[in-house]
């Protein structure tokens, strides 16, 4: 079956600074890979996504890129706020169905 | 709008007894809706798919006679956990997706429930 590695697990950085958080999934099937912000204890939001006939996707201080050779794709966020601290899931889309990444927890320090 | 909404948020129920948790698509019609559960500082982890008219499907090594999943509408799904035990203590979330071949998942609030 589908396996979606995520990393890193977290992720400390400055306020203004860039993140990125990096996926690699297995299943050369899947073909659609959303990403989802959760609070703690709150429902996951979805905060971008990308199917696999694109190969970058941007909205404002977030984008996804896809490398499908590589079965890889990643979330940068720039000008990382401390309102962005989060946990963050990859996620890929397989028989309908949603794998998820084991997460990251992103920190921005004021 | 998709707005998806779950109850309750939070149940405590003594070892033994069953817990009804319900999911509805508020303002969609959802063929299909999806049971997650996820443990502390972990992933969601899917435990089936629930299918309008049908019987659900469940991943692999999720007890379907633990964890029944009624999906009797469009709109309103439920899982209920049976004879719960302390293990089963976790944050349950549903999904709902909307018809015509979108991959996009709306998530509920989800449920935290603790077994005593």
């Amino acid at each position: 079956g589908e396996n979606v590695e995520q990393h890193p697990s977290t992720l400390s950085v400055q306020e203004g600074d860039s993140a990125v958080i990096k996926c690699t999934y297995s299943d050369s099937a899947s073909n659609y890979f959303p990403w989802y912000k959760q609070e703690l204890g709150k429902r996951p939001q979805l905060i971008i996504d990308i199917r696999s006939n694109v190969g970058e996707k941007k909205d404002q201080r977030i984008a996804v890129t896809l490398n499908k050779t590589a079965k890889h794709f990643s979330l940068h966020i720039t000008e990382t706020q401390p309102e962005d601290s989060a946990v963050y899931f990859c996620a890929a889309s397989i028989n309908d169905k949603l794998i998820f990444g084991t997460g990251t927890r992103l920190q921005v320090f004021p | 709008g998709a707005v998806v909404s779950q109850h309750p948020s939070w149940v405590i129920c003594k070892s033994g007894t069953s817990v009804k948790i319900e999911c509805r698509s508020l303002d969609f019609q959802a063929t299909t809706m999806f049971w997650y559960r996820q443990f502390p500082k972990q992933s969601l982890m899917l435990m089936a798919t629930s299918n309008e008219g049908s019987k659900a499907t469940y991943e692999q090594g999720v007890e379907k006679d633990k964890f029944l999943i009624n999906h009797a509408s469009l709109t309103l799904s439920t899982l209920t956990v049976t004879s719960a035990h302390p293990e089963d203590s976790s944050f349950y979330i549903c999904s709902a997706r909307k018809p015509g071949g979108s991959n996009i998942q709306y998530f509920g609030a989800g449920t935290r429930l603790s077994v005593l």
